[in-house]
């Protein structure tokens, strides 16, 4: 158990629609990071808070949204669903601001299905 | 071009075997590399980090980096069928950890 909670497992949606992933960090860490993971693209990097703030951002649509919330977990919003937004949603956590030793420790992960 | 590539496999070996994983990248200032393994239904985790160019041991595992070539890559000695996941590259850049897209190796007893 790598101690970082995400939330729901699993969502099955329509295309269109938005949803809202949770995610809470281990205790103690102040950074988030969000991942993407799927079969033809492998784990693409979303975005990051550290300690609330936005740190760095990577290959995020605009049609997703994140934030980091004062008690450190973090939500990521998927809005106007499509097919191609099926996907594993990873969230991950450190104690420091940057990857510094890449030891991030990801949850389990929430699996989306759009229909 | 992808920043980093890697083999997605399956790699299948015989238990015993030794295991070479690979990945290769195209931005030179990488400087941290990392290998996750990512068992099935799970998250992935860390298994080693090397800083530049250099070879690192860690019990049956070693992780080898040549900057040169822009080449890494995981050895497994006497591997396990409990070694069977999902091995996946990852490299620092500035606040970024970016990620291979992995290679399923498979270990029969």
């Amino acid at each position: 158990d790598s101690g970082v909670t995400q939330t729901p497992k699993h969502l099955i949606t329509a295309t269109g629609q938005r949803v809202t992933l949770r995610c809470s960090p281990r205790s103690g860490d102040l950074s988030v990071y969000w991942y993407q993971q799927s079969l033809d693209q492998g784990l693409q990097f979303l975005i990051q808070y550290y300690n609330g703030e936005e740190r760095a951002k990577g290959n995020i649509l605009e049609r997703f949204s994140a934030q980091q919330f004062p008690d450190l977990h973090s939500e990521l919003n998927l809005s106007s669903l499509e097919l191609g937004d099926s996907a594993l949603y990873f969230c991950a956590s450190s104690a420091r601001g940057d990857p510094n030793t890449g030891e991030l420790f990801f949850g389990e992960g929430s699996r989306l299905t759009v229909l | 071009q992808k920043e980093v590539e890697q083999d997605p496999g399956p790699l299948s070996v015989p238990e015993g075997a030794i295991v070479s994983l690979n990945c290769t990248y195209s931005n030179s200032a990488f400087q941290y590399f990392m290998w996750y393994r990512q068992y099935s239904r799970k998250g992935p985790e860390l298994l080693m980090y090397t800083y530049s160019s250099g070879n690192k041991e860690d019990g049956r595992f070693t992780a080898q980096v040549d900057k040169s070539s822009k080449y890494i890559s995981l050895f497994i000695r006497d591997s396990q069928p409990s070694d069977s996941a999902t091995y996946l590259c990852a490299m620092r850049s500035s606040y970024k950890l970016i990620f291979g897209s992995g290679t399923r190796l498979l270990v029969r007893p």
